[in-house]
Parts: structure tokens; sequence; C-alpha cells
């Protein structure tokens, strides 16, 4: 049961180039989240999507776009990517949309910096 | 705003002995809450969660303890091993939400 699935695990960008992040859940969850780590601070939420075909901005959403591309697949695509992007970015996915208070279940992240 | 932090970024601790991790949170209104634990190069990994109708939670060598008086919560490690050796995060939300806020984390050091 591989859980949560991120590619690729690291990526140098210039600036002003595009690129999609890909991330995959085998758990049958409805929600998935994309959330980006800086050094000193706490996971901070970039989108996230509740269920199949809904999507949502988080706390940090400029310079990103997402894509809920089926039940399974949630992308994230930095159109022209900047230093201040230079992240981890890690994929979660957690249960059913009306279940309660569940926990997420996060993938290995993508280590992204752009120069 | 609501936030939640950590009182100590780092902590020491003898392997064998047991460990304390505290968080405090802001938002009077959260009503869930969980601790990760994240190893170097890895995802954040669920390790024990507990709702705001309780005070206190146990797992395998793990108990979390909530006190909704003074916005507190901590994760108790027993018997730390150095496999414990991470950093560990509090991330609360509210009203079944979507939106959860996480922590800056502790290191937690497991000393032989």
């Amino acid at each position: 049961n591989a859980g949560v699935t991120q590619t690729p695990k690291f990526q140098v960008l210039k600036t002003g180039q595009s690129m999609t992040l890909q991330c995959a859940q085998d758990m049958n969850h409805n929600s998935m989240y994309w959330y980006r780590q800086d050094p000193g601070m706490g996971l901070r939420l970039i989108y996230y999507s509740a269920s199949e075909g809904t999507t949502d901005k988080g706390e940090v959403p400029n310079g990103y776009n997402v894509s809920r591309l089926n039940k399974r697949e949630f992308s994230l695509r930095l159109e022209s990517a900047a230093p201040s992007q230079t992240s981890v970015y890690f994929c979660a996915s957690r249960g059913g949309q009306n279940t309660g208070n569940q926990p997420q279940h996060f993938g290995d992240g993508t280590r992204l910096s752009i120069l | 705003g609501e936030s939640v932090g950590l009182h100590l970024p780092t902590l020491s601790v003898q392997e064998g002995d047991n460990s304390i991790i505290n968080c405090a949170y802001s938002n009077s209104a959260s009503d869930y809450f969980i601790w990760y634990k994240q190893e170097s190069g890895k995802g954040p990994q669920f390790i024990i969660d507990i709702r705001s109708n309780m005070d206190k939670r146990q797992g395998q060598r793990v108990t979390v303890l909530l006190n909704k008086t003074v916005k507190h919560l901590s994760l108790q490690i027993a018997a730390t091993q150095p496999g414990d050796s991470a950093v560990y995060f509090c991330a609360e939300t509210h009203n079944y939400g979507q939106n959860f806020v996480f922590g800056p984390g502790t290191r937690l050091s497991v000393l032989p």
C-alpha cells in the first residue's frame, strides 16, 4: 500500500519556468491538500480539494494553480516560478468528506529550488 | 487570528527517559488536535489525535494531554528511543474544518 505518492522528489527550476507537481493517493480518500514547508515555519496550506471536482484556496494560494484530475490525483502547478517559491511541497489526503475528524496522510514531499 | 505554536524549538533527552513536547493554541473554538512526527527527508507521520471532548488519550508509548482552560496540548513519549529522534508538530482545526493550522515543530534529539 503506497499511501500518498509525490513526483518528482527533487527539482531545480529557473525563474519564470513552469512546472507541475504530481500527487496520487490509493486510500480512496475524498479530500486532498497541498502544503509548503519553509524553515522555522509550520506547514502552510496552498490549496485543497474537499472532494473530486472541487478546489479551494488555502492560506498561501498566490502563484499556484491546482487540478483535481480524479479522485486519486491532485496536481499543483507553478505557472511562472519565483525564488520565493523555493520550498518543500507536501501533498496530503484525508478520508471521507463528512466522516468527522480524521488526520491527514502525507507524502514524502517534493524539494523545489528556484534559481 | 488563530495560531498554533510550540514552547521549545529543541528538546534533548537521554535514551530511556520520558519526553514531553508542548504546544499552545490560541483559537478557543479548536476541537480537534493532532500530533505528527517528521523524520529527515520524509513527510509528517500521524502519531495520535484527540478531540476537544477528551482530556487525555493514550497510544503505544505516547499520551496526548489537552488542557482547554489554558489552550495547551502536550505529547508525552515514554521510554524514549533513538528512533524517536525527529521533529514533532501539533496541528489543530475546528468545526470539522479542512484548514489545519500547524505549529513550527520541536526537534527531539535522543542522547545515547
